[in-house]
């Protein structure tokens, strides 16, 4: 079981915008701004898409946003593409030198 | 090039026990946030654990299941990140990837911006 929640999966067209929920706690995702989030494509090593909340790497696509309401992060994706459809993860850290992953969210480019 | 490659990874039996090795290059490894990542067959991401830099203590951080059975290290006159797992259970079975932290700029140390590209462990009888 995962500390932080994810939907198992989330669909959209290509074009459209969707959008990926984390949610963890008032001790975790709500008091420290450390949350990232990955991208897996099958059979891929995971990539780095967004840090502390909001922040995008260098070489990733401006259409990857981030952002935190209360003890909810969220990952969005912006004029959905083919190549975005993978696996994503939250991951935060939540207290006592600790990181947890969310448990990972499908995307289905339809 | 940035680069982690994992090694030492197999079949062992229950109660067993496997170090992995992980060799960096590309980068200031004596500098670097070093974690272990796993994924069981099917799976999400598990972390595992962290070692610091020299420089900021070089201590380690478990994550519940691991600690006690498990140890991370750092050779960094090779540039070579090490788990040494110990008290293997079936639980255990997953796919171990290396990863650095703060390599391509990012003053994050708590995430990951360079990955391996993992060593299978399958613990079983």
């Amino acid at each position: 079981q995962s500390d932080l929640t994810q939907p198992a999966s989330v669909s959209g067209s290509p074009g459209q915008s969707i959008t990926i929920s984390c949610t963890g706690t008032s001790s975790d995702v709500g008091t420290y701004n450390l949350v990232s989030w990955y991208q897996q494509h099958p059979a891929k090593a995971p990539k780095l898409m967004i840090y502390e909340v909001s922040k995008r790497p260098s070489g990733v696509s401006n259409r990857f946003s981030g952002s935190k309401s209360g003890n909810t992060a969220s990952l969005t994706i912006s004029g959905l593409q083919a190549e975005d459809e993978a696996d994503y993860f939250c991951c935060s850290y939540v207290g006592s030198k600790i990181l947890a992953f969310g448990g990972g969210t499908k995307l289905t480019v339809l | 090039e940035v680069q982690l490659v994992e090694s030492g990874g197999g079949l062992v039996k229950p109660g067993g026990s496997l170090r992995l090795s992980c060799a960096a290059s590309g980068f200031t490894f004596t500098n670097t946030w070093m974690n272990w990542v796993r994924q069981a067959p099917g799976k999400g991401l598990e972390w595992v654990g962290r070692i610091k830099s020299k420089t900021d203590g070089g201590t380690t951080d478990y994550a519940a299941p691991v600690s006690g059975r498990f140890t991370i290290s750092r050779d960094d006159s090779k540039n070579t990140l090490y788990l040494q797992m110990n008290s293997l259970k079936t639980e255990d079975t997953a796919i171990y990837y290396c990863t650095g932290a703060g390599v391509t700029g990012i003053l994050d140390y708590y995430s990951m911006d360079v990955w391996g590209q993992g060593t299978t462990v399958t613990v079983s009888s």
